[in-house]
C-alpha cells in the first residue's frame, strides 16, 4: 500500500518568513495530493491540493509544488502569521474508476509554530 | 447545511464496554470514512463507504464495525473497547465521481478507554 512521510515533524518561523513542508510517497499510482490544516480542538480541512498533471499550484500565501518522478510534493506558505500556526497534513490518493474520492493516505503532521 | 456532525464530542469507556461513534452528513455525498489520529502517526483508515449498503475496510479495521444503511449516516461500533483504542476519531465524507475531491471532517470524538 501507500506510504506517506512528511518532515518537519515541527517547524517555528518567524511571523513574515516562508514555511515549507515536504511529502514523499511511495505509490506510483497516487495522482491525487491534499493539504490539510488542524487547528486546535477541530477536524482537518482541505487548503489546497494537486493533482498529478499540474506540477504546480497556488492559492494566495500558499502554493504547493508535485514532482512525481522524484515521488515528493511541498506545501509553501509565504508572509507567515499567527493564524497560519496549526498542525499540517500531506495525504496521497489513487483514482480509481467508477468511485470517486478514494482512500486517502496521511503523513504524520507538521505543527507549524508562527512567532509573532 | 451542518457539514459533517460527530457524536459525542467526549467519551470515556471501561475495558470491555460497546459504544457506538455517530456520525451523521447533509451534503448527500456518496463516499464516507472513518479515521482514528493518534499522536505521530497522522490518520489512519478505519473503514469506508462508497454508498449506503457497500463498507469495506481500511488501514485499522481491527475491533471496529461499521453499516452504511443510509446515505446521511455512517456509525462506527466498538464492540469490547480496549485502551488502545484510546484515540480521536474523525469522520470525513465527499462526494463522488470520477475525480478525487475534498474530504469534509467531523469535529472529532476524543475517546478514553480506562
Amino acid at each position: 500500500g501507500e506510504n506517506v512521510e512528511q518532515h518537519p515533524s515541527t517547524l517555528s518561523v518567524q511571523e513574515g518568513d516562508s514555511a515549507v513542508i515536504k511529502c514523499t510517497y511511495s505509490d506510483s499510482a497516487s495522482n491525487y495530493f491534499p493539504w490539510y490544516k488542524q487547528e486546535l480542538g477541530k477536524g482537518p480541512q482541505l487548503i489546497i491540493d494537486i493533482r498529478s498533471n499540474v506540477g504546480e499550484k497556488k492559492d494566495q500565501r500558499i502554493a504547493v509544488t508535485l514532482n512525481k518522478t522524484a515521488k515528493h510534493f511541498s506545501l509553501h506558505i509565504t508572509e507567515t502569521q499567527p493564524e497560519d500556526s496549526a498542525v499540517y497534513f500531506c495525504a496521497a490518493s489513487p483514482t480509481i474508476s467508477n468511485f470517486g474520492n478514494e482512500k486517502l493516505t496521511f503523513g504524520t503532521g507538521t505543527r507549524l509554530t508562527i512567532i509573532p | 447545511n451542518a457539514g459533517v456532525t460527530q457524536t459525542p464530542k467526549f467519551q470515556v469507556l471501561k475495558t470491555g464496554q460497546s459504544m457506538t461513534l455517530q456520525c451523521a452528513q447533509d451534503m448527500n455525498h456518496e463516499y464516507m470514512s472513518w479515521y482514528r489520529q493518534d499522536p505521530g502517526m497522522g490518520l489512519r483508515l478505519i473503514h469506508y463507504s462508497v454508498g449506503a449498503g457497500i463498507t469495506d475496510q481500511g488501514e485499522v479495521p481491527n475491533g471496529y464495525n461499521v453499516s452504511r444503511s443510509t446515505t446521511e449516516d455512517f456509525p462506527l461500533r466498538l464492540l469490547s473497547a480496549a485502551p488502545s483504542q484510546t484515540s480521536v476519531y474523525f469522520c470525513a465524507s465527499s462526494y463522488s465521481g470520477l475525480v478525487n475531491t475534498e474530504a469534509f471532517f467531523g469535529q472529532g470524538t476524543r475517546l478514553t478507554v480506562v
